[in-house]
């Protein structure tokens, strides 16, 4: 079974605190993503990365930046913590369906919900 | 036009009932097609994939209309355990995107007895 753990299921920060939340996967995958998801919102994605050293951004980029000096972990960083990045924080990871090349199934961590006061 | 769209519900059934989700995309280009569930304060959990021949595991039905970009699920006989938020997922293949989905909102699902 695929494994994608994060460092906190729960965390409470100040504003202005630089936070750094871990995500972790045991399968070799090659990509991982963070998103965060609110009420109403979905899923919006921050950053991903296609491999160590590698980052794009996402839809939402701002405020954030990330890491990857592993393949199997992906950090990502709140430089200056704000109350409006409050939120609940999901890892992926991904690999291809087998047989399907282009078919790419994203297992998530049990997520991080960030309370920023 | 949003790219994945899909009826936030919330769905209330009661058990044994038989009911659909429906969901369109506007990228014409999208190569594969999910469902996926999430419960309440967990994480999304992949439920099946879509395939062009329509796909069935037990109770579930997915079927893709790339005509009409529509995609929808089909729950027969629900059960209490249904009850869930279901996300509609495209991965839409940009180039180079390499494995980059987009979620629907999700369409809330809630069984009573």
């Amino acid at each position: 079974d695929v494994k994608v753990t994060q460092s906190s299921r729960y965390l409470v920060k100040r504003t202005g605190e630089k936070v750094f939340l871990e995500c972790v996967q045991d399968m070799d995958h090659e990509n991982m993503f963070w998103y965060r998801q609110d009420p109403g919102l979905g899923l919006r994605l921050i950053y991903f990365s296609y491999d160590v050293k590698m980052k794009e951004k996402g839809d939402i980029p701002e405020g954030y930046s990330v890491s990857r000096e592993k393949k199997e972990r992906f950090s990502l960083i709140l430089e200056s913590a704000s109350t409006n990045q409050t939120s609940m924080y999901l890892c992926a990871s991904s690999h291809p369906l087998a047989g399907r090349s282009s078919s790419y199934e994203q297992y998530f961590g049990p997520g991080t919900r960030l309370t920023v006061t | 036009r949003k790219e994945v769209e899909q009826d936030p519900g919330p769905f209330n059934v009661p058990e044994g009932a038989t009911v659909a989700f429906n969901c369109t995309y506007s990228n014409s280009a999208s190569q594969s097609f999910f469902w996926y569930r999430q419960d309440c304060r967990k994480e999304p959990k992949l439920l099946m994939s879509v395939y062009s021949s329509g796909n069935e595991d037990g109770r579930f039905t997915a079927q893709l209309n790339r005509a009409s970009q529509y995609i929808s699920l089909l729950i027969r006989d629900s059960k209490l355990s249904d009850s869930a938020t279901y996300l509609c997922v495209v991965n839409p293949n940009y180039g180079g995107s390499q494995g980059n989905l987009i979620f629907g909102k999700g369409t809330k699902l809630s069984v009573k007895p």
